[in-house]
């Protein structure tokens, strides 16, 4: 079946640093990509997407390319600020009739 | 604009009861599902609806029900708590399937 596996937290970051947040996935076909993130206290809401191989999804200075031939979709961001401190879930969608799949979380921490 | 909906944000339940958690969205959206949220667990997608009176089950659906009669509102039922089921639930809609994803604000549940 589909699968996310993407990288343990927590991440603790210094403001300005350079943030990776590694994902691969499993899945049949050619499935679409997310990442949703959740502040404190609050649902998810969608960071960004990538629907085919070589899109590259962005959004708020984050950024994340399918790449089929290593069926990864790593999150990345140049310089981090405080208010980016919160949960990201990477996410797959396969073909067909078939719900989100959302791998288990990393939690970042921005200290200024 | 409300989109989706949850009550109640809060509630403890007794082992063995039963109650209802609320999703409405005003969004039109055929799409909604319910997830529990679990430390170093992820979102685990429990059922899910792709349109009124169409339900299935997910990857967790044991001890939970739930029924879509409008388009609108997509209950889940607990019929007898266990304190396995303490977590925080979330419900989701989407328009169509490769969209994006709409949260609500959740619901954590305690079961003592």
């Amino acid at each position: 079946g589909n699968s996310v596996t993407q990288m343990e937290g927590p991440v603790t970051l210094s403001e300005e640093a350079f943030l990776t947040i590694n994902c691969t996935y499993t899945a049949t076909g050619y499935p679409s990509l997310f990442w949703y993130v959740q502040y404190p206290g609050e649902g998810l809401q969608l960071l960004l997407k990538a629907t085919k191989a070589d899109d590259k999804g962005s959004n708020k200075g984050f950024e994340a390319t399918y790449r089929k031939e290593t069926t990864s979709f790593h999150l990345e961001k140049g310089s981090v600020q405080v208010s980016d401190s919160a949960v990201y879930f990477c996410a797959l969608r396969g073909a067909g009739n078939t719900p989100l799949v959302f791998g288990k979380g990393t939690r970042l921490s921005v200290i200024a | 604009n409300a989109g989706v909906t949850q009550t109640p944000k809060f509630q403890v339940l007794k082992t063995g009861q039963s109650m209802t958690l609320q999703c409405a969205q005003d969004m039109n959206h055929e799409y909604m599902s319910w997830y529990r949220q679990d430390p170093g667990m992820g979102l685990r997608l429990i059922h899910y609806s792709v349109g009124a009176g169409i339900t299935d089950q997910g990857e967790v659906p044991n001890g939970y029900n739930v029924s879509r009669s409008t388009t609108e509102d997509f209950p889940l039922r607990l019929l007898s708590a266990a304190p396995s089921q303490t977590s925080v639930y979330f419900c989701a809609s989407s328009y169509l399937l490769d969209t994006e994803a709409f949260f609500g604000q959740g619901t954590r549940l305690t079961v003592v």
